[in-house]
């Protein structure tokens, strides 16, 4: 286990509503990514979060959007959900200090479902 | 555009057999790192290679990153069903930056 923890694991929602994915980070970790990995794929990046700010950004339109809190724990928000949103939304913490080798800890997921 | 192409997609073997699975891309990588998922799960990190040429190893599992850093391979010796699941490898351009996955392999070992 990595303690990296979200929720809900599992939801469904219909096409056009909004979403809210939570992600408490591993112990220490102050840099939060989130990943939407669709069935078959492997996760794709949406954005990065480092102290609060947003510190890098997938190709993904405007309504994906984030934050990250003081306590490093982050949210993931999508707006106007489309069908093509459902997904494994991942999210990984990092240990500070980054390095080439730095190891990202995945949490288990979040299964979205868009009808 | 996938920048990180994963060879086979799919994967279905006997146990007691071996298997390579590869990993290539026309960009270096500062790092790269292979990962093994499992159905409702969030991806496990198997190992992470750092120099050209390297090779690590992990019990059965053989790892090596190319001397450009722009490819790496996973090889299983004596595969178990135990090792079944999806294997993804994923590179880094820069420390602390986002992880460019390939799109997996999915291995299924059988008794």
């Amino acid at each position: 286990e990595t303690g990296v923890t979200q929720s809900p694991t599992h939801l469904i929602k219909t096409r056009g509503q909004q979403v809210t994915l939570r992600c408490s980070s591993q112990s220490g970790h102050n840099t939060v990514s989130w990943y939407q990995q669709a069935l078959g794929q492997g996760p794709q990046f949406i954005f990065q979060y480092y102290r609060e700010e947003e510190n890098g950004r997938g190709n993904f339109p405007p309504r994906f959007s984030g934050l990250q809190f003081p306590n490093y724990s982050s949210e993931l928000n999508v707006n106007a959900l489309e069908l093509d949103d459902s997904a494994l939304y991942l999210c990984a913490s990092s240990l500070p200090g980054g390095g080439s080798n730095t190891e990202a800890f995945f949490g288990q997921g979040t299964r979205l479902t868009v009808v | 555009t996938q920048l990180l192409e994963q060879s086979p997609q799919f994967l279905s073997i006997q146990e007691g057999e071996n298997l390579t699975v590869y990993c290539n891309s026309s960009s270096v990588f500062s790092s790269l790192q292979w990962y093994r998922q499992e159905p409702g799960e969030g991806p496990v990190l198997l190992v992470t290679v750092v120099t050209g040429g390297e090779v690590k190893k992990l019990k059965r599992l053989t790892f090596q990153f190319g001397d450009a850093r722009k490819d790496s391979s996973l090889h299983i010796t004596a595969a178990q069903p135990g090792d079944t699941g999806l294997y993804l490898c994923a590179g880094r351009y820069n420390q602390g930056g986002k992880l460019i996955f390939g799109q997996g392999t999915e291995l299924s070992v059988k008794p």
